[in-house]
């Protein structure tokens, strides 16, 4: 089964980059996922690194192997959030999600 | 317009079972799947399952089984989760998720939540 692990926190000033990890084994196409307080979760990337339509470019994804990386590039105070990786569990059939990354915009 | 849209807030004591509905719009209900994901205050998501909508295959997280059903209605486009004997620590937002295309797939619309409260 998938265990998707994800840092606690991140900080990065503003105009900084910012990259939040995914680890796990082998974990194929990987998911990411940003929400904001009271807020459902939106995809910011797909595929490990397509980006939805409406997903601005600063948002990308890169990894293989057992870690993801979500990117995020001249961050603002607007992308603090929690960011959650995820994969498909191909035992259980089922979404599996990492634990979130909160990201501070210090 | 594309959307889910839940229904509203449940309080429910412990032992008792709630039902939420996630009403979708824009697109083509029964050639999707849905999810439904939770999220206990503070913590992270956790996904309870899914429904096929065309056929009504469910899958349920081990956790869940015995306790969770999902059904779907195609006439109305809804889509209903029910957990029963609930506890306390069931309270959370309950979330419906549909997938792009096929349910191992990243999912691109989610509805607004719909919290559940369970005292003891």
């Amino acid at each position: 089964s998938s265990v998707l692990t994800q840092p606690p926190s991140v900080s990065v000033a503003p105009g900084q980059t910012a990259r939040i990890p995914c680890g796990g084994h082998d974990i194929g196409p990987v998911h990411w996922y940003h929400q904001k307080p009271g807020q459902a979760p939106i995809l910011v990337v797909s595929d490990t690194s397509h980006r939805p339509s409406g997903i601005p470019e600063r948002f990308s994804g890169s990894g293989s192997g057992n870690t993801a990386t979500l990117t995020i590039t001249r961050v603002e105070a607007g992308d603090e959030a929690d960011y959650y990786c995820q994969v498909w569990d191909v035992n259980r059939d089922l979404w599996v999600f990492g634990g979130g990354t909160k990201l501070t915009v210090l | 317009q594309v959307q889910l849209v839940q229904s509203g807030a449940e309080m429910k004591k412990s032992g008792a079972s709630v039902k939420v509905s996630c009403k979708a719009s824009g697109f083509d209900f029964t050639g999707h799947f849905l999810y439904w994901v939770r999220q206990a205050p503070g913590q992270g998501l956790e996904s309870m399952g899914w429904i096929n909508c065309g056929t009504g295959a469910t899958t349920y997280a081990e956790k869940f089984q015995g306790r969770l059903t999902l059904t779907r209605d195609t006439s109305i486009n809804t889509a209903y989760m029910e957990l029963t004997s609930l506890r306390p620590d069931d309270s959370a937002v309950y979330y419906c998720a549909r997938p792009i295309g096929g349910r191992y797939e990243a999912g691109d619309l989610w509805g607004q939540g719909s919290l559940v409260n369970v005292s003891s």
